[in-house]
């Protein structure tokens, strides 16, 4: 049974556009909700992450967005970049990080120049 | 920040052999580690969740006696994999807690 489900799959997007990738959830038991780029050969490298008591966070060009009512959260990547070409990842976790996380499938991400 | 350092990143055992990689939390403690496997173009599956000083417990459908685990102290954890078959062949990624999930580098298994 998947509990985090991403979309989508591959994304394809030109050289200034904006990424959206979204995920949903099923247990109202998680509390925390990362984003991992991971680019070919290489570990999962932490990008952003939410709790749910905000509904929005923001590091650079990078944006998360929480919906609580609707069990969804969202990753806007904006001006994307051929560097930000890569496989993403959302997840989330119970107990504030301490328990295992719980991965979406994934969604590679192309940036045409 | 936090960093995970995972060893090695590339390796290549014959079949019948053993092989251990070694995730070793450089600045803090880490009190618990995650070992995951992931096949190529695939999600992140967790194998086995290991506490410092106790035994690991490994997901549904994880042989614990082909994936030994050990966390005997709050900076390293071992994975290693007994009699390696071709099929056990994959790319492993450790994690650490509690700073966020840190990620190793990843170790790619190729069994000949």
């Amino acid at each position: 049974q998947q509990q985090v489900k991403q979309s989508p799959q591959s994304l394809i997007v030109q050289k200034g556009g904006i990424s959206i990738i979204n995920c949903a959830y099923e247990n109202t038991a998680f509390d925390y909700f990362p984003w991992y780029q991971q680019f070919p050969g290489k570990g999962p490298a932490l990008l952003i992450a939410i709790r749910p008591d905000v509904s929005e966070k923001k590091e650079g060009r990078f944006t998360i967005s929480f919906n609580k009512s609707a069990k969804q959260f969202s990753l806007h990547i904006m001006d994307s970049q051929p560097g930000d070409s890569a496989t993403y990842f959302c997840a989330a976790s119970k107990q504030g990080g301490s328990e295992k996380l719980v991965f979406g499938k994934g969604t590679k991400l192309t940036v045409n120049p | 920040g936090a960093v995970v350092s995972q060893h090695p990143s590339r390796v290549i055992c014959k079949s019948g052999t053993s092989v251990k990689i070694e995730c070793r939390s450089l600045d803090f403690q880490a009190t618990t580690m995650f070992w995951y496997r992931q096949f190529p173009k695939k999600s992140l599956m967790l194998m086995a969740t290991s506490n410092e000083g106790s035994k690991a417990t490994y997901e549904q459908g994880v042989e614990k006696d082909k994936f030994l685990i050990n966390h005997a102290s709050l900076t390293l954890s071992t994975l290693t994999v007994t009699s390696a078959h071709p099929e056990d062949s994959s790319f492993y990624i450790c994690s650490a807690s509690p700073r966020g999930y840190t990620f190793g580098s990843g170790t790619r298994l190729t069994v000949v």
